[in-house]
């Protein structure tokens, strides 16, 4: 059964660098895309971005700029970093399993999410 | 940007059957998937590729998707099932787009 475990920085100020890891426990790693996806408090779920075991990237055109999402497939490990955060970045990230091929596309393992405050 | 409408609230007595709508631009040709969440809790996936649903997911949740509008529908709803609905699906310009959300009340 596999089972995703995230960890990071919990409280950022303003201009940070917020940074999270996710690993993956069970089940093959190289076989799925992983992402990341945010909840502000008491709003809707938003993608962030994805990656595979090779490294490729997909990022939401939205917060392309500030966003990296990096593998570390020795630790079946993926990580995100969103850099210049400000108190609109405040929310929860979960990290997911993306399940499905081209348009077919869900999450169906998730992560418990981490919170993330950012505030001066 | 691709985007995608649901109510923001739907109520429904227990034993009912309750459907959650999600509109979008030729939504049926695209696949949808949908995901509860309870408070405090991560979603979970409950619907993919429009009406399949993963193993542990019971038979009472099922969905369809036509025209511009995916439907959740849940019969013989359950106080349990009270909870936040989300669809998603998957766009070339947007890549994956979630709708805002639907709070489904038991009452």
């Amino acid at each position: 059964q596999v089972q995703l475990q995230q960890w990071g920085a919990g409280l950022l100020k303003p201009s940070e660098t917020l940074s999270l890891t996710c690993a993956v426990y069970g089940g093959s790693f190289s076989d799925y895309y992983w992402s990341w996806i945010r909840q502000p408090p008491g709003k809707g779920l938003e993608w962030i971005g994805e990656i595979n075991h090779s490294g490729s990237t997909n990022y939401s055109p939205s917060l392309k700029s500030r966003v990296t999402i990096s593998v570390d497939t020795s630790k079946n490990q993926f990580s995100l970093k969103l850099s210049s955060v400000t108190a609109a970045d405040t929310a929860v990230f979960y990290c997911a399993r993306v399940s499905g091929s081209g348009h077919n596309y869900y999450m169906d393992v998730w992560g418990k999410g981490t919170t993330v405050t950012v505030s001066s | 940007s691709y985007e995608l409408t649901q109510p923001p609230s739907v109520s429904v007595s227990p034993g009912q059957t309750a459907s959650i709508t999600c509109s979008g631009d030729k939504l049926g040709d695209k696949y949808a998937s949908w995901y509860q969440q309870k408070p405090g809790q991560s979603p979970v996936l409950v619907i993919y590729q429009d009406s399949k649903r993963p193993s542990g997911i019971p038979e009472r949740f099922s969905g369809s998707n036509s025209g511009n509008t995916a439907t959740l529908t849940i019969s013989g709803t359950q106080a349990m099932d009270e909870a936040d609905y989300y669809c998603q699906t998957w766009d070339s310009s947007t890549y994956v787009v979630f709708g805002g959300g639907t709070k489904l009340t038991v009452l």
